[in-house]
């Protein structure tokens, strides 16, 4: 087990570039989700996905934004035509699929910063 | 929809005095309730969880947490500070069926010599 790993750690890029961060989860986890970090705010969801299917999307996820996970294991996250607003700690966590064991364990993050 | 409030979004402790960091849910179903620790650039570290049962639960590090219904709180208390506890500590609840969590604003614990 070796933990949530989130690729890169760091990620600065002009505004209107895309950027693509990756999620590897702990291998025996279903569950995968992301969350947004902005300074001095806790967490906020994203997305989830059960396995491959992308089950929930918070209305934070504007249409320039998107996740997959297309075999069921590793997922990315893209935003198109970064803005500064976009500027944050992106957050991946994942977890079993059984209701009493649903504790998310967290990556170390992936934070950009759009200049 | 749940909610959570953190009360303070800094405490300031000594070395080996009390810490109390405050949380109150809201919630209309049963709560699922978390205390994650973040370090500075790192993601985040579950200390402790409260499910079901017993409503006085014990994480690591010396952490503890009760759940009380009738006040919606889950504050979170380690009787001796550490200097290594300074971190920032984020409050959660979920409930069954409902997969994101919904954190706090968080509260950064300081702890001095």
């Amino acid at each position: 087990d070796t933990g949530v790993s989130q690729d890169p750690r760091h990620k600065i890029t002009k505004r209107g570039q895309n950027v693509t961060f990756r999620c590897d989860p702990i291998s025996e986890h279903n569950r995968l989700y992301w969350y947004r970090q902005t300074l001095g705010q806790g967490p906020e969801f994203l997305t989830y996905f059960q396995n491959e299917a992308q089950l929930e999307k918070s209305r934070l996820l504007s249409d320039r934004f998107s996740a997959e996970r297309p075999k069921g294991s590793f997922s990315t996250l893209e935003i198109q035509r970064t803005e500064q607003g976009d500027s944050a700690m992106y957050l991946c966590a994942s977890s079993p699929d059984t209701g009493m064991k649903n504790i998310q364990y967290f990556g170390a993050g992936t934070r950009l910063s759009v200049l | 929809a749940q909610s959570v409030t953190q009360l303070g979004s800094h405490v300031s402790v000594s070395e080996g005095a009390l810490v109390l960091l405050r949380c109150n849910y809201s919630s209309s179903v049963p709560p699922y309730l978390f205390w994650y620790v973040q370090y500075p650039n790192q993601g985040l570290q579950l200390l402790l969880k409260y499910t079901t049962g017993a409503t006085l639960v014990k994480g690591i590090n010396g952490f503890e947490a009760e759940f009380k219904k009738s006040e919606t709180s889950f504050h979170l208390t380690k009787p001796s500070a550490h200097m290594s506890d300074a971190a920032e500590y984020f409050c959660a609840v979920s409930v069954l069926g409902f997969q994101k969590l919904v954190f706090g604003t968080g509260t950064r614990l300081l702890v001095s010599p």
